[in-house]
């Protein structure tokens, strides 16, 4: 597609309930990242794919949050029994590669509009 | 680790020129890269310095001394629509190898008329 797409915009869940939030990226983009932004924060690196290598889940807060990306395109992140703690505004971003070039270029990141959890 | 610091907050008139700064600490560095977020948007990409000196597109130019761990961000000529968040971010690479962007709180940048 044209840019980063993710669904729902907006998702607001009780707390204790799963969710599911979904990220399309860039095609043919190999890269791919979540973030985490709580209101007026900085964004929080959560995780890493890229092509068929094992993810680095280095930045994941608990053992609630997991992602999986299918095909090495669509990622998923799930986050079970959500906490009020967990409302935040979740982005994903894709780049062409992961690695440095050297340059701004391949490496750069394009982000999603984002997903606004709020957790009752 | 990693920290960024930023001012919280700049405020300028339109036709102004503005300067955030940015000191960052790293265990690893591979460049300084500066996005920009609208309230409510998604961040947007603006520029990378992967070596000293001034980098400039547009309006915009971005400045990085690495011996002292320091960059900016310059807009010129300031419009009402660059009123927005701007943050700083480090690519650390060094433990993973890949470029994971460890971004600053962002400073808040108000354009008034």
């Amino acid at each position: 597609g044209a840019g980063v797409s993710q669904s729902p915009s907006n998702k607001v869940t009780e707390k204790g309930k799963d969710v599911e939030l979904r990220c399309d990226p860039i095609s043919g983009h190999t890269a791919l990242y979540w973030y985490r932004q709580s209101l007026g924060q900085g964004l929080e690196f959560l995780i890493y794919f890229q092509g068929n290598s094992a993810p680095d889940k280095s930045g994941l807060p608990s053992d609630r949050f997991s992602a999986e990306r299918t095909g090495g395109s669509v990622s998923t992140l799930t986050i079970q029994r959500t906490q009020q703690e967990d409302s935040a505004v979740y982005l994903c971003a894709s780049s062409l590669r992961g690695k440095p070039s050297g340059g701004g270029g391949t490496d750069t990141q394009y982000f999603g509009p984002g997903t606004r959890l709020t957790v009752l | 680790g990693q920290s960024l610091e930023q001012p919280s907050e700049v405020t300028a008139v339109e036709g102004a020129i503005v300067q955030i700064n940015c000191t960052y600490q790293t265990s690893g560095f591979y460049g300084l890269s500066w996005y920009q977020q609208h309230d409510g948007g998604a961040p947007t990409f603006l520029s990378y310095n992967g070596l000293d000196g001034l980098e400039e597109t547009g309006r915009f130019s971005s400045f990085l001394s690495r011996s002292d761990s320091y960059g900016y961000l310059l807009l010129q000529e300031l419009q009402m629509k660059d009123s927005a968040s701007y943050f700083c971010a480090v690519r650390d690479g060094v433990n993973t190898g890949f470029q994971k962007l460890v971004f600053g709180t962002g400073t808040r940048l108000l354009v008034s008329p």
